[in-house]
């Protein structure tokens, strides 16, 4: 069983702030790291799917950043929104199976904006 | 756009009864999963399929049968239900040709209970 670790747990921010959170992979047998928004009653988005060691990838005000080698992921928000108020998911894959028998998920880290 | 399409969005059953959840899918995607969410947990994969005619299993897979005669849909079937499969279940299905590193898709959720 692989162990995917978000931090923190959850998260308050004053709008306007920026923010950052972490997720935790097994560095053996990379293949991609997905990042998912989940905001309440809805269900889960595709934000980012990285699979090479530096990749930096952005959708406006968010990013995210890979180390494949130390196995962690940083997503960024800047210049926090209360749109952005919502469960951010990572999820992990090994092997040449990829997405396709499935992705290993963190717990999430769930994020408020406060106005 | 229909997506990813989950029937029912809720339901309650009592301990023994049989149910199937449906989940149909208008993207021609291969490649199609069941994950269930709990509190406190990630979401964790059931069962999943790579075409039409293939199953196989995920991390959690007891207690539920699932079937792939179309590559449309994908229902999965709860034999003689539990309260331990008390849970909110995704379908979720990854673009063709992106198999490997393609995003997962989501359905909206079906929310069980079982008495």
């Amino acid at each position: 069983i692989l162990n995917v670790e978000q931090s923190p747990q959850s998260l308050h921010v004053q709008e306007g702030d920026s923010t950052n959170f972490t997720c935790s992979f097994p560095s053996s047998n990379f293949y991609a790291l997905h990042w998912y928004r989940w905001e309440t009653a809805k269900s889960p988005e595709a934000l980012f799917v990285m699979t090479l060691n530096g990749d930096e990838k952005k959708k406006g005000r968010i990013s995210a950043t890979l180390n494949t080698k130390e196995g962690y992921s940083y997503l960024y928000i800047k210049g926090s929104q209360p749109e952005d108020s919502a469960t951010y998911l990572c999820a992990f894959s090994r092997g040449s199976g990829g997405g396709a028998d499935g992705l290993t998920f963190g717990k999430g880290t769930h994020l408020i904006i406060q106005p | 756009n229909a997506g990813v399409t989950q029937t029912p969005k809720f339901q309650v059953l009592k301990t023994g009864q049989s149910m199937t959840l449906q989940c149909a899918q208008d993207m021609n995607h291969e490649y199609m999963s069941w994950y269930r969410q709990d509190p406190g947990m990630g979401l964790r994969l059931i069962h999943y399929s790579v075409g039409a005619g293939i199953t196989d299993q995920g991390e959690v897979p007891n207690g539920y049968n699932v079937s792939r005669s179309t590559t449309e849909d994908f229902p999965l079937r709860l034999l003689s239900a539990a309260p331990s499969q008390t849970s909110v279940y995704f379908c979720a299905s990854i673009d063709v040709g992106r198999s490997d590193t393609g995003e997962l898709f989501f359905g909206e959720g079906s929310r069980l209970t079982v008495l």
